[in-house]
């Protein structure tokens, strides 16, 4: 059992460069998010999604697309990289079942932009 | 959405229990109380939740108070593997409600 995993691990991106970044879960979750954490930070949520087919805005979305064409995959894509979206991102999942809701986390993709 | 309060950060020594507060005075009746850590270089995980009764699992336990306006996170021995940033999040019980996550406790353990 994988659990959530992310690629790539690290990427270095130049600015106005497109990439996408990976997310899969194979706890047939129906639950999937992204989260963006900034030095000292917290962790600020992107894009969520309840299930396939269904994405909605987090705290922080703007720069950033997101998709659900499958229950296992949640891929973020930055158009247009800048600076300010150098972080740590974290994907997440989860079965929303009543209270239990426990979030499963990938183990993060730290993504500098120059 | 209820907002919780935790000190930017703890310190204690190795071996001795840690007892890290929460305060969420805007806490709903539907809302239950989640501890998530996060070790260095990691995505976080999960810790423990409970929404009136006090709880115990084997990473720790969780104290809320009578009127859940506060609650407390218990690690009774901690170790070195402990330091982490803890947070304190409530959950509505839908549980379609994405977790919004502060800035957390950032706990030392002192060998």
């Amino acid at each position: 059992n994988a659990g959530v995993t992310q690629t790539p691990k690290f990427q270095v991106l130049k600015t106005g460069q497109s990439m996408t970044l990976q997310c899969a879960q194979d706890m047939n979750h129906e639950y999937m998010s992204w989260y963006r954490q900034d030095p000292g930070m917290g962790l600020r949520l992107i894009h969520y999604s309840v299930g396939a087919g269904i994405t909605d805005q987090g705290e922080v979305p703007n720069g950033y697309n997101v998709s659900r064409s499958t229950t296992e995959d949640f891929p973020l894509r930055l158009l247009s990289a800048a600076p300010s979206q150098t972080s740590v991102y974290f994907c997440a999942s989860s079965s929303p079942i009543s209270h239990r809701n426990t979030i499963y986390f990938g183990e993060g993709s730290w993504l500098t932009v120059v | 959405d209820a907002k919780t309060t935790q000190p930017n950060s703890m310190e204690s020594n190795e071996e001795e229990p840690v007892h890290l507060p929460c305060n969420h005075s805007t806490i709903s009746g539907t809302d239950y109380i989640h501890w998530y850590r996060q070790l260095p270089s990691q995505g976080p995980e999960y810790v423990i939740h409970g929404l009136t009764s006090n709880v115990n699992n084997r990473m720790a336990s969780l104290a809320i108070a009578e009127d859940r306006k506060s609650s407390t996170l218990i690690l009774h021995r901690a170790t070195l593997r402990d330091a982490a940033v803890y947070y304190c999040i409530l959950s509505p019980f839908s549980g379609n409600t994405p977790l919004v996550f502060g800035k957390g406790t950032r706990l030392s353990v002192i060998a």
